[in-house]
């Protein structure tokens, strides 16, 4: 049982390039999350989904898309990056009941150059 | 908007007990969290406590929650190196229960 797994766990962009993270969850789970850390931030939420064909925004959706076209893929895209989005994002799922714990990836390391 | 607030900071001696603190705002939160996360690593669930309970024990971990204060603790008894780590304060908000965070607690263990 892989849980959440996250695509790439490292990657360097130049300024103004796109790229697309990948979080893929084997529970068969409704919702799924985007954060992003930072030093001294906590995790921020960027967007989420409660299911397959949905999303909505989080705290900080600016920069970012996302699609949840299978119900076990969340993509996180970024179509113009910038330094300000140097950071490590994690992806979560969870069960539909508010006491269900939300498991985490490992996390994708993006540095924006 | 909704603020979950923890001190940055813990240092302690190995077999000492650690108090970790949060206050949230969300006086509607159904469920409280508490998260760990080791260096490098992503979170994972330590325990949680859900809003009509003033007190849950697992282990050596005792969580306490004062709903009137929107104060929640993690006790840690006999903490050890292995403990180390960073430390989130979580509430679920609204009708999807989105998880909102606190900044972290980085706990450091002392031999």
């Amino acid at each position: 049982n892989a849980g959440v797994t996250q695509t790439p766990k490292f990657r360097v962009l130049k300024t103004g390039q796109s790229m697309t993270l990948l979080c893929a969850q084997d529970m068969n789970h409704e919702y799924m999350y985007w954060y992003r850390q930072d030093p001294g931030m906590g995790l921020r939420l960027i967007h989420y989904s409660v299911g397959e064909g949905t999303t909505a925004k989080g705290e900080v959706p600016d920069g970012y898309n996302v699609s949840r076209l299978k119900k076990q893929n969340f993509l996180l895209g970024l179509e113009s990056a910038a330094p300000s989005q140097t950071s490590v994002y994690f992806c979560a799922s969870r069960g539909r009941l508010m006491n269900t714990e939300a498991f985490f990836g490992q996390g994708t390391r993006l540095t924006v150059v | 908007g909704e603020d979950v607030e923890q001190s940055l900071f813990l240092s302690v001696r190995e077999g000492d007990s650690s108090v970790i603190n949060c206050t949230y705002t969300d006086s509607s939160s159904t469920y409280l969290y508490w998260y760990k996360q080791e260096p490098g690593a992503g979170l994972q669930l330590l325990t949680y406590i859900f809003s009509n309970m003033d007190m849950k024990q697992d282990q050596r971990l005792t969580v306490l929650l004062n709903k009137k204060d929107k104060h929640l603790s993690l006790r840690i008894a006999d903490t050890q190196t292995g403990d180390s780590a960073i430390y989130f304060c979580a509430e679920s908000m609204g009708s999807q229960g989105n998880l909102i965070f606190g900044k972290g607690t980085k706990l450091s263990v002392k031999p």
